[in-house]
């Protein structure tokens, strides 16, 4: 069956810091691979997707590419801010529509 | 901007109530799904619909139902809530086609 590991948090950054959230995946087939982004008491929004290898999504400042080679799919942004302090979520979603999602990782920034 | 909504968006219930938790979207999606969110984060897939009249239970069991009447509504029943139904409970759908999803903003059901 389909997988998705990302790393554990929680990430503790700096405002300005580099950010990198790791996320690996096993599925069957070509999935389409996806960050999502939950603030506090909200549900889950979509931060970027890719749909195809090599692919690169992009969205306020964050990206990611589709890596197949090393089924990867890791979330980075250049200089984060603390209005980015959230959780994280990368999924997966084939043919069925039943998407994976990792466990979350933690961000939390500080000024 | 994502147009689903769920209510209410806070609960606080005695064990053996029956209630239903209501998740309305207007973006004609013809997939919906329930999710369980435990205080770790995770997310549990509970049920899903594929579209009318078309329900399926996930990948974590549930004493919850669903129905699937109208392609805009996908309300979950819980029959007789217990403490252990505690918990976040998240709706999402998408459009054939696509893949992303959208959340509705949860609703946290605390049963005393």
């Amino acid at each position: 069956g389909n997988s998705v590991t990302q790393m554990e948090g929680p990430v503790t950054l700096s405002e300005e810091a580099f950010l990198t959230i790791n996320c690996t995946y096993t599925a069957t087939g070509y999935p389409s691979l996806f960050w999502y982004v939950q603030y506090p008491g909200e549900g889950l929004q979509l931060l970027l997707k890719a749909t195809k290898a090599d692919d690169k999504g992009s969205n306020k400042g964050f990206e990611a590419t589709y890596r197949k080679e090393t089924t990867s799919f890791h979330l980075e942004k250049g200089s984060v801010q603390v209005s980015d302090s959230a959780v994280y979520f990368c999924a997966l979603t084939g043919g069925s529509y039943i998407p994976t999602f990792g466990r979350g990782t933690s961000l939390i920034v500080h000024p | 901007e994502a147009d689903i909504y769920q209510t209410p968006r806070y609960l606080v219930i005695g064990t053996g109530k029956k209630i239903t938790l209501e998740c309305s979207q207007t973006m004609g999606h013809d997939k919906m799904y329930w999710y369980q969110q435990d205080p770790g984060m995770e997310l549990h897939l509970i049920h899903y619909s594929y579209g009318v009249n078309s329900t399926e239970k996930g990948d974590l069991s549930s004493e919850s139902t669903v129905s699937r009447i109208r392609t805009e509504h996908f309300p979950l029943t819980l029959e007789s809530a217990r403490p252990s139904h505690t918990s976040q409970y998240l709706c999402a759908s998408t459009r054939t086609g696509t893949y992303e999803q959208y959340f509705g903003p949860g609703t946290r059901l605390t049963v005393t």
